[in-house]
């Protein structure tokens, strides 16, 4: 079946303009991360949906982050006022209900000029 | 100390050799550990996970964990060119189907023909 697919692939942004990125997770799965990965590190946990609240946002960086999962399914992680030091991958994982193995999309490499 | 820490390699090994990839973890209650592998470019693709001490086998890939000792290694015996790619170890802390990963940085691995 289908993975977990990520839009767009590539953003180029400037310094202060607003970006969404956005998640759709493999279907059925209740389940829904966010993470960043910057060159030579490992993910970055941002925030972790069950259904369509945020059960854990804890990773967010600041206020200038935000996401959300209106219907469950697809998710949109929205970036205020960027900044050069927002320049990443930013992947999406999700997870069925009664696992914890999370699948991850291609990610979606975010620069900021 | 880095709650997942790796060490970032490279790691070489010829064709056909075992490699041996290690990883150590701080949060003493974490439950479950995971193994992902991502080719330059990609993202992370999960190999194998593992939650109870000793060794868990899937054809060439071997993951041992020891909770006592906090570390958790994965071996890939007949070592091949195509398993030439970064190794991420990711840890739950919370278990089951609760909360995000943690990552390490990764280790690098080149395979030589």
């Amino acid at each position: 079946g289908a993975g977990v697919s990520q839009t767009p692939s590539n953003k180029v942004t400037e310094k202060g303009k607003y970006v969404e990125l956005r998640c759709d997770p493999i279907s059925g799965h209740t389940a829904l991360y966010w993470y960043r990965q910057s060159l030579g590190q490992g993910p970055e946990f941002l925030i972790y949906f069950q259904g369509t609240g945020a059960a854990d946002d804890s990773g967010l960086p600041n206020d200038r982050f935000f996401a959300v999962r209106p219907e469950g399914s697809v998710s949109t992680l929205k970036i205020q006022r960027t900044e050069r030091g927002d320049s990443a991958v930013y992947l999406c994982a999700s997870r069925a209900s009664g696992s914890d193995t999370q699948y991850f999309g291609p990610g979606t490499r975010l620069t900021v000029l | 100390q880095k709650e997942v820490e790796q060490n970032s390699g490279p790691l070489s090994v010829p064709e056909g050799a075992i490699a041996s990839l290690n990883c150590t973890y701080s949060d003493r209650g974490s439950q479950s550990f995971f193994w992902y592998r991502q080719y330059s470019g990609k993202s992370p693709e999960l190999i194998m996970f593992i939650y109870s001490n000793g060794d868990k086998e899937d054809g060439r890939f071997t993951a041992q964990l020891n909770k006592a000792s906090q570390y958790v290694s994965l071996l890939i015996r007949d070592s091949q060119p195509s398993d030439s790619a970064t190794y991420l170890c990711a840890v739950n802390r919370n278990g089951g189907s609760q909360g995000n990963l943690i990552f390490g940085k990764g280790t690098k691995l080149s395979v030589k023909p």
